[in-house]
């Protein structure tokens, strides 16, 4: 069947460090991956894409990677801020009109 | 969450009762779609829409009907409420399907 996993442990770091975020796929070819943040009592907002032919996108603090060779993306915080901790979900397109996402991870960044 | 309205926020059925989960939009995004969010399950897709007067069915649809009457607006309706159904709806809009897609705030139901 085709499945989206993203690590159900919630993730606690060290403010200032690097956190890293795993989202790993079986069964699918997406044409891209998404992902984005999500605070308590609220919808998730977006923060980057990235397509099956890049290797790599940054914006600000963020990195994402997608290997589709691996069924593999990874998402990267760099100098960590408490205001960062929140759950990340990841989303991938199926090719046909629609998206669907992970579980989410939850990052805690401590002070 | 601008541009996505969703009411009402918070909502208590009981078993059997029926009631429409209103979605509005003013960015004039053709794309629309119906989410639920369940602890360790993620967001699962009921129904979405590629524009008005065209709908087609997600991953969990049993339960739920939709229609798109105008660009703006994208009812979920539950014809007889289960307590399987509790759950958070969120309603997200794109420019299409594979942009990226914007969410409302969300509608927490109980169903008893």
């Amino acid at each position: 069947s085709q499945k989206i996993e993203q690590n159900s442990e919630a993730l606690n770091i060290q403010e200032g460090k690097t956190a890293t975020l795993t989202c790993n796929y079986t069964n699918y070819s997406p044409a891209y991956l998404q992902w984005y943040r999500q605070d308590p009592g609220r919808g998730p907002v977006f923060l980057l894409l990235i397509r099956e032919n890049e290797k790599e996108k940054r914006k600000e603090r963020l990195k994402v990677t997608f290997d589709t060779t691996l069924k593999q993306s990874l998402f990267h915080i760099t100098a960590s801020q408490p205001a960062d901790s929140a759950t990340y979900l990841c989303a991938l397109d199926i090719r046909s009109f629609k998206t669907i996402f992970g579980a989410g991870t939850r990052l805690f960044v401590k002070a | 969450n601008a541009g996505v309205t969703q009411t009402p926020k918070f909502q208590v059925l009981k078993t059997g009762q029926s009631m429409t989960l209103q979605c509005a939009q003013d960015m004039n995004h053709e794309y629309m779609s119906w989410y639920r969010q369940d602890p360790g399950m993620g967001l699962r897709l009921i129904h979405y829409s590629v524009g008005a007067g065209i709908t087609d069915q997600g991953e969990v649809p049993n339960g739920y009907n939709v229609s798109r009457s105008t660009t703006e607006d994208f009812p979920l309706r539950l014809l007889s409420a289960a307590p399987s159904q509790t759950s958070v709806y969120f309603c997200a809009i794109g420019r299409g399907p594979t942009d990226t897609q914007y969410f409302g705030p969300g509608t927490r139901l109980t169903v008893l």
